[in-house]
């Protein structure tokens, strides 16, 4: 069955640091999210992208991210500067229609520690 | 702005049990959808299933069920004779229906333990 992936599984990086998380979207499907879940707080939307660009983003996703599809399979998340308040679980997702008419896949997570 | 609150941080049941995981929510709008995803230690987040506001049947998939409250704003996840492979975080969603890529908005997770 094929399935979103992403890595690493766990980075841990230096504040003040940049770091690319890395996800593998399912090959057919159109519209790709980030998700971050901060420690016993609420998974959140960071941004969604379709069409080779954002089409939504949250208030966290400011100048500090960026997102890429660089070569047609990837679709990254780039933290510039990273800071202690990124450390969080963060969630790449595909969908073939959009969330709401087809059913959004997630990858497990990569886990993001800034020391 | 949309809210989904999960007030119970951990349950457990034992197998073979049934149990209800609460989901409340608030929104101003009438046309959305409800999830429930779940994700096992380490692994992906699954969807588990989906409501559509607009229905008033509840929605069911094999031993998981839904009581949908509109009035309420409630939608709790109904799991039948628990399995241990049932042991995961779920998450409650809420994604309004107006357009096919709006974000999900999701609660805090319950932790459910089955035990043996």
């Amino acid at each position: 069955e094929p399935e979103v992936t992403q890595t690493p599984s766990h980075q841990v990086t230096q504040m003040g640091q940049e770091v690319i998380l890395r996800c593998v979207p399912i090959s057919n499907h159109l519209y790709f999210y980030w998700y971050r879940q901060i420690l016993g707080q609420k998974v959140e939307f960071l941004v969604s992208f379709y069409n080779n660009e954002i089409s939504e983003k949250s208030e966290i996703f400011d100048d500090q991210f960026s997102v890429e599809r660089p070569d047609g399979s990837n679709f990254t998340l780039k933290i510039r500067s990273t800071k202690l308040e990124d450390s969080a679980m963060y969630f790449c997702a595909s969908s073939e229609t959009g969330q709401g008419l087809g059913e959004a896949f997630f990858g497990q997570g990569t886990r993001l520690t800034v020391v | 702005a949309q809210t989904v609150t999960q007030s119970q941080p951990e349950m457990s049941v034992q197998e073979a049990e049934t149990v209800t995981l609460s989901c409340t929510y608030d929104t101003s709008e009438s046309n959305y959808y409800l999830f429930w995803y779940k994700q096992p230690p380490s692994r992906q987040m699954i969807l588990v299933i989906r409501q559509e506001a607009y229905k008033q049947q509840n929605a069911t998939e094999n031993r998981f069920s839904v009581n949908f409250q509109k009035a309420a704003k409630s939608f709790s996840l109904k799991i039948s004779d628990s399995q241990l492979g049932d042991t995961a975080m779920y998450f409650c969603a809420f994604m309004s229906r107006n357009s096919g890529n709006t974000p999900l908005v999701f609660g805090k997770g319950t932790r459910l333990s089955v035990i043996a």
